[in-house]
């Protein structure tokens, strides 16, 4: 239990599809994240939310669409992906978004597209 | 920008073996940490270790900044080490975390 939680854990979705994944951190971080984990490549970071303000974006399709309502809650808005996104979504969270400190992940949402 | 390098990519133990699990980076970093990545994606930190060494029961680390490489030590080694070991370090300034490829540890019964 690293106090970040991911749901769902599995996701089939077609590409016509809207669907959300939602991650909440119990930690009283103020930094939280969005990575993604494709096969045979390393983590590749998406977005980085601080004090609920987007403050990084790596040039991630808009067809990804991230919330951040409150320090706690994360959220990843899904809509008409490609086969090529499925992969395994991974939230971390930190003290602060300055990385100096350590990230904790949730366990993952397991995205596969039809 | 900077460039992570772990070794080696696979590795195969039996129960009760050591091992030693290599990060190299190309440029001075703020930050280093090493996870462990269990059979069902759940990311766990291991160390945070910019530098010097730590000890977590079965597992030490050791970051020599100046030589740019941090080692991961697992003593007698046992099947829930099983995995994949990441290395992440952040480059100074940069304010992220770039991950390694990793090293894919089996450890057999």
């Amino acid at each position: 239990e690293t106090g970040v939680t991911q749901t769902p854990r599995h996701l089939v979705m077609g590409m016509t599809n809207k669907k959300s994944l939602k991650c909440e951190q119990h930690l009283g971080h103020n930094a939280m994240y969005w990575y993604k984990q494709s096969a045979k490549k390393p983590l590749e970071l998406m977005f980085v939310y601080s004090l609920e303000e987007r403050v990084e974006n790596n040039s991630v399709p808009s067809r990804f669409s991230p919330e951040c309502p409150n320090s706690s809650h994360l959220f990843l808005h899904l809509h008409t992906l490609q086969p090529e996104d499925s992969a395994l979504y991974l939230c971390a969270s930190s003290q602060e978004r300055d990385y100096t400190g350590e990230l904790f992940f949730g366990e993952g949402s397991r995205l596969t597209v039809l | 920008g900077i460039q992570v390098e772990q070794s080696p990519p696979d590795l195969i133990l039996q129960e009760g073996a050591n091992s030693t699990l290599r990060c190299n980076f190309s440029d001075s970093v703020n930050n280093l940490q090493w996870f462990h990545q269990n059979p069902w994606g759940q990311l766990i930190n291991l160390f945070y270790i910019p530098s010097g060494t730590k000890q977590n029961g079965r597992l030490s680390a050791t970051t020599v900044a100046t030589e740019r490489y941090s080692l991961l030590y697992i003593s007698s080694s046992q099947t829930t080490d099983s995995g994949v070991y990441f290395c992440a370090v952040e480059e100074g300034g940069s304010e992220k975390l770039v991950f390694g490829k990793g090293t894919k540890l089996t450890v057999n019964p």
